[in-house]
């Protein structure tokens, strides 16, 4: 079975501009969360989704938002970049809502000029 | 507020050698605890996880680790260090019910001599 698939894999873009990171669950998957890691730390909790609706937040400022679609994939989308947005996005699915056992995809690598 | 903390930035190890990653909590009730592997530009693989029950707990790849409640730990182990296993180590708790997070550590950068 395929596992958790993020598209790009890289992606480059300048301060201001605004950028979309794709994921794709496992099948059977119905919940997908996204983190954010930045070079020489752990993984930061940004968004849980579950059945299409937002269930978990961390503290990540209002550029940035998320949406998962009837398929249960997900969108996480960034506005006004920032250099500090620099980093790999990972997404997560899991089965249910409490995302005990979380199945990691590849990770986006966005880079911020 | 939960934590996890993993003391060793970096560890060096000799091919053969015996592991041990360490890693402490801070959470309120039970924890659900985890320990992942990122390879240089990897996504994160499951290497075991601890719910309840057996406090000593099996994982993927020849890992171990042991669940200590008095001591808030939770540390991996590995008898005979392979090369391949050079690669970052992360800790992870769940965060509490309700928030359906993980909370991570900095993690530990292992190398391994040939």
């Amino acid at each position: 079975d395929a596992g958790v698939t993020q598209s790009p894999t890289h992606l480059i873009k300048t301060r201001g501009q605004q950028v979309t990171l794709r994921c794709s669950p496992i099948s059977g998957h119905k919940s997908v969360s996204w983190y954010q890691q930045v070079l020489g730390q752990g993984p930061q909790f940004i968004f849980q989704y579950y059945e299409k609706e937002e269930r978990g937040r961390g503290n990540f400022p209002d550029r940035f938002s998320a949406r998962q679609f009837p398929n249960y994939s997900s969108e996480l989308n960034v506005n006004a970049l920032l250099l500090g947005d620099s980093a790999l996005y990972l997404c997560a699915s899991s089965f249910g809502v409490n995302p005990y056992e979380q199945y990691f995809g590849p990770g986006t690598r966005l880079t911020v000029t | 507020a939960q934590s996890v903390t993993q003391p060793d930035i970096h560890i060096t190890v000799s091919e053969g050698a015996s592991l041990e990653l360490r890693c402490n909590y801070s959470y309120g009730a039970t924890p659900y605890l985890f320990w992942y592997v990122q390879s240089p530009g990897q996504g994160l693989q499951l290497l075991l996880k601890y719910f309840s029950g057996d406090t000593l707990v099996q994982g993927i790849k020849g890992f171990e680790a042991e669940f200590k409640r008095s001591q808030s730990s939770f540390n991996l182990r590995k008898p005979s260090v392979h090369w391949s296993d050079a690669a970052e180590y992360f800790c992870a708790v769940a965060g509490p019910a309700g928030t359906y997070k993980y909370i991570f550590g900095t993690g530990t950068r292992l190398k391994v001599l040939a």
